[in-house]
């Protein structure tokens, strides 16, 4: 199956500092990434949907200049956390399609966030 | 308001057991439902998705229902082992270009 893999696993940053999290289609192109946040016990929030060379588009109540989303190839998407503070520690996941006509949605590993 | 509602929120079961996780849903145009496992600290990963045509679909011990006219979906874990202890989350697409909808999950603990 594809496979979508997230680095890093996990990062502990203090506050004021910005994070980048990749995330990678390994075995396809990705003509569609999506970034999620997950708090402890909560369903995924989809934060933004990128598609390769244009830019994300944020949901209602996502700060697009605080998370930054640049979506520069096929393979490659990366989530920026601007000046972090402690409310943005949480869990990240994206995932992507291939646009192949599949519906198939994969999901990353996970990125866990702790701003300290 | 397009919603997906799942029960039990959490579920306790001895390992060997069956049990059903139920998803109701309200989201129309209706896509396609999606069943997912998340392990905790983990991302989702699909067991099951299906189409309003389908109304069941299986993979290994893991079997869904859909009932597109009731809006109801189900999935069935037959003779449960301790590593499907997780998250199991019904997700619902609507129409094309718009997000997936997330149910809240039912957390699932087998126990030996």
């Amino acid at each position: 199956g594809a496979v979508v893999s997230q680095h890093p696993s996990w990062v502990i940053c203090k506050s004021g500092t910005s994070v980048k999290i990749e995330c990678r289609s390994l075995d396809f192109q990705a003509t569609t990434m999506f970034w999620y946040r997950q708090f402890p016990k909560q369903s995924l929030m989809l934060m933004a949907t990128s598609n390769e060379g244009s830019k994300a588009t944020y949901e209602q109540g996502v700060e697009k200049d605080k998370f930054l989303i640049n979506h520069a190839s096929l393979t490659l998407s990366t989530l920026t956390v601007t000046s972090a503070h402690p409310e943005d520690s949480s869990f990240y996941i994206c995932s992507a399609t291939s646009g192949t006509g599949s519906p198939e949605e994969y999901f990353g590993p996970g990125t866990r966030l702790t701003v300290t | 308001k397009n919603q997906v509602e799942q029960s039990p929120q959490s579920l306790i079961i001895l390992e060997g057991k069956n049990c059903t996780l139920q998803c109701n849903y309200t989201v129309s145009p209706f896509s396609n439902l999606r069943w997912y496992k998340q392990d905790t600290g983990r991302g989702p990963v699909s067991l099951t998705i299906m189409t309003f045509s389908e109304n069941t679909k299986s993979n290994g011990r893991y079997t869904a229902t859909l009932d597109a006219d009731t809006k109801q979906s189900s999935l069935h874990i037959t003779a449960s082992q301790l590593s499907d202890s997780a998250s199991y989350i019904c997700v619902v697409k609507g129409q094309a270009g718009t997000a997936l909808i997330f149910g809240k999950g039912t957390t699932l603990s087998v126990s030996s």
